[in-house]
């Protein structure tokens, strides 16, 4: 049974950097229809997505945060990590580390996405 | 636009159907995700694809389409089932992911 143990800073101060790791366990880490993603929850404004990297290293972002945002994926631990540059008293929440999965419905040309496996999740609190 | 609009809130007696919806045009091509949020806890995947349950999930929820709308709609609702709810989808240009602002259900 797939595990996702997440761990990191919880405290930071206004314009520091959060940082925080994913380990995999129990499960492929290299499988291409895994999609090792970041989501937070914020009190007010509810799930959000941060993104996501492949075991190839092939990140996407949520183009709010891109330009703070970096995940990525050491395939020899099998393990993922946010980085997330400048954080500020609004970036306080909790966040999940998360396995997306992909599916494509190829004969109607239909095709859905959803997380499957979560970890515990990280309350983060910014401090200014 | 990738976005998805719900409703901020529906309440339900309990035992009765309740019908929580979310529109967007990524809808046109994909199915929704449809998580359970609560505090202190992972969101739980309720229904996912057409119309598939995880493991574990009762048959009350199920879930339709309809044009750019996604419905889950609970049959028989129980108390347990209070919470956010939040329907996602992927974008399928950019490949990304948007969540619904979620829908908050209380089952009186």
């Amino acid at each position: 049974q797939v595990r996702l143990q997440q761990w990191g800073a919880g405290l930071l101060k206004s314009s520091e950097t959060l940082t925080l790791t994913c380990a995999v366990y129990g499960g492929s880490f290299t499988n291409p229809n895994y999609y090792w993603s970041w989501i937070r929850r914020t009190p007010g404004r509810g799930l959000e997505w941060i993104g996501e990297v492949t075991h190839r290293g092939s990140g996407k972002y949520n183009p709010s945060l891109a330009s703070r945002v970096t995940i990525s994926a050491d395939t020899s631990k099998n393990q993922f990590s946010l980085r997330f540059d400048s954080m500020t008293v609004a970036d306080t929440s909790v966040y999940y580390c998360a396995r997306g999965r992909l599916t494509t419905i190829a004969l109607v040309n239909y095709y859905y996405f959803y997380f499957d496996v979560w970890g515990k999740g990280t309350t983060v609190t910014v401090s200014s | 636009s990738s976005e998805l609009t719900q409703a901020p809130a529906v309440s339900v007696a309990l035992g009765q159907r309740v019908m929580i919806s979310c529109q967007g045009d990524t809808l046109r091509v994909s199915y929704a995700t449809w998580y359970r949020d609560r505090p202190g806890q992972a969101p739980l995947i309720v229904l996912f694809g057409k119309n598939q349950r995880p493991s574990g999930i009762p048959d009350r929820f199920s879930g339709s389409y309809s044009g750019n709308t996604a419905s889950l709609t609970i049959t028989g609702a129980q108390a347990e089932d209070e919470g956010d709810y939040y329907c996602s989808s992927r974008d399928s240009g950019a490949g990304h992911l948007v969540f619904g602002g979620g829908t908050k259900l209380s089952v009186l």
